[in-house]
């Protein structure tokens, strides 16, 4: 089973700042790597896949990098409404495990 | 637009089981991936199994191995996540997501969620 290891556990960080949540995977995954982001009582929203191409109708500030093992979200210019949990996922091997999530709040 | 419409909330013993509906409506059901992921109070989100309809052959977490049964129905357009032995520790959003089709390739990141089905495992 691919572990998948999400950093940090909360960020904080100011509206209108830089954030960047880390992701990396105990093997190769090469880029079959998936962002999701979930607000409380929602389902999980797809914003990225393929470690960097945006999901339908996902604004322009969340860009997705990383290949191999080391993967990372960055959410320029952060909105109010940005501030929820994210999750990666792995899809390359079953089962296709989850990170534990990083919360991102308002500093 | 594909929807997912997923079964009521369920109220169960421990030593039970549950069975947790997922229908698609409004799109193709077959030839697409369908996860079962959960999600415990205040935690993260669990990838439990998963099955593509045309294919037939569910995958599972081998920490679900024995417990689990993921089925469903194309007459329906229904994937099916029934769960066994239930502990407290099964208490839980459970949600069906849809996987993507990119050419030939099945994928399993998920673009369509369900809205989830708490079961709750008490005595």
């Amino acid at each position: 089973e691919i572990l998948m290891t999400q950093s940090p556990a909360t960020l904080s960080v100011s509206p209108g700042e830089r954030a960047t949540l880390s992701c990396r995977a105990s093997q190769l995954i090469t880029n079959n790597l998936a962002w999701y982001q979930q607000k409380p009582g929602q389902t999980p929203r797809l914003l990225i896949y393929g470690a960097s191409t945006r999901a339908t109708g996902i604004p322009a500030r969340f860009s997705g990098s990383g290949s191999g093992t080391e993967f990372t979200l960055t959410i320029s210019s952060l909105q109010s409404e940005d501030f929820a949990v994210y999750y990666c996922q792995q899809y390359i091997n079953w089962p296709y495990t989850f990170g534990r999530g990083t919360k991102l709040e308002i500093k | 637009q594909v929807q997912l419409v997923q079964s009521g909330a369920e109220v169960k013993k421990p030593g039970s089981s549950v069975k947790v509906s997922c229908e698609a409506s409004g799109g193709s059901f077959s030839n697409y991936a369908i996860s079962w992921v959960r999600q415990a109070p205040g935690q993260g989100l669990e990838w439990m199994g998963g099955i593509i309809p045309m294919f037939g052959t569910p995958h599972y977490a081998q920490k679900f191995q024995g417990r689990l049964t993921i089925s469903a129905d194309e007459s329906t357009s229904t994937a099916y996540m029934d769960l066994s032995s239930l502990r407290s520790e099964d208490t839980a959003v459970y949600f069906c997501a849809r996987g993507t089709i990119v050419g030939p390739t099945h994928y399993w990141f998920s673009d369509v969620w369900g809205r989830g089905t708490l079961v709750t495992v008490s005595s």
